[in-house]
């Protein structure tokens, strides 16, 4: 079937401008999870979503980032007033927990973007 | 606080050579473990999880907890093997802290 996919796959921004990363994760998946990935750096947890439950925004760097996901699936990364710094990869990954194997997180193939 | 380090950004091996990707964390209580890996050109991917004690691709993890390590081992390398590895944590709640990666070359 078809894993997690991303949209857009590349994004060029000017820097004070707001962007939306999509994520649709794998049908059925409860749990999502967005990370940032920087040139050189590993991947940096953004936030995660479980199921109905509050979702962990522990790791996002400043008010400027949001996310939501809507009906349970589909997930949106806002990034408003984009700085420089806020170029990176942004991964999305989905799981299920299964009893016999653990947790599995899918990842997409992330959404790269590039603020001028 | 969790953290992980992987000490190598680089590590270069000659096919047919033994391999170990080190990793080393910092936790508190029990973690859970892994290892994914991202080849050229395609997605991350989970390769192997401390819980599962399997081997996968001829690679095997063991925790340690004494020295806080969980490096990734490989008897012989193969040039296919060449990508790059993360290794994860899991600690007390759902999210996941990632080391910064090794990339593995395994040169013919």
């Amino acid at each position: 079937g078809a894993g997690v996919s991303q949209s857009p796959s590349n994004k060029v921004t000017e820097k004070g401008k707001d962007v939306e990363l999509r994520c649709d994760p794998i049908s059925g998946h409860t749990a999502l999870y967005w990370y940032r990935q920087s040139l050189g750096q590993g991947l940096e947890f953004l936030i995660y979503f479980q199921g109905n439950s509050a979702p962990d925004k522990s790791g996002l760097p400043s008010d400027r980032f949001s996310a939501e996901r809507t009906g349970g699936s589909v997930s949106t990364l806002t990034i408003q007033r984009t700085q420089q710094e806020d170029s990176a990869v942004y991964l999305c990954a989905s799981s299920s927990l299964n009893r016999g194997s653990g947790e599995t997180q899918y990842f997409g193939p992330g959404t790269r973007l590039l603020v001028l | 606080a969790q953290r992980v380090t992987q000490p190598e950004k680089l590590l270069s091996v000659f096919k047919g050579a033994p391999v170990e990707l080190k990793c080393n964390y910092s936790y508190s209580g029990s973690p859970e473990l892994f290892w994914y890996v991202q080849y050229s050109r395609q997605r991350l991917q989970l390769l192997l999880r401390h819980i599962s004690r399997e081997s996968i691709k001829g690679f095997t993890a063991d925790l340690n907890k004494g020295e806080t390590s969980f490096h990734l081992k490989k008897p012989f390398a193969q040039e296919e093997d060449s990508a790059m590895y993360y290794c994860a944590l899991r600690g007390g709640g759902q999210n996941f802290v990632f080391g910064p990666g090794t990339r593995l070359s395994v040169l013919p």
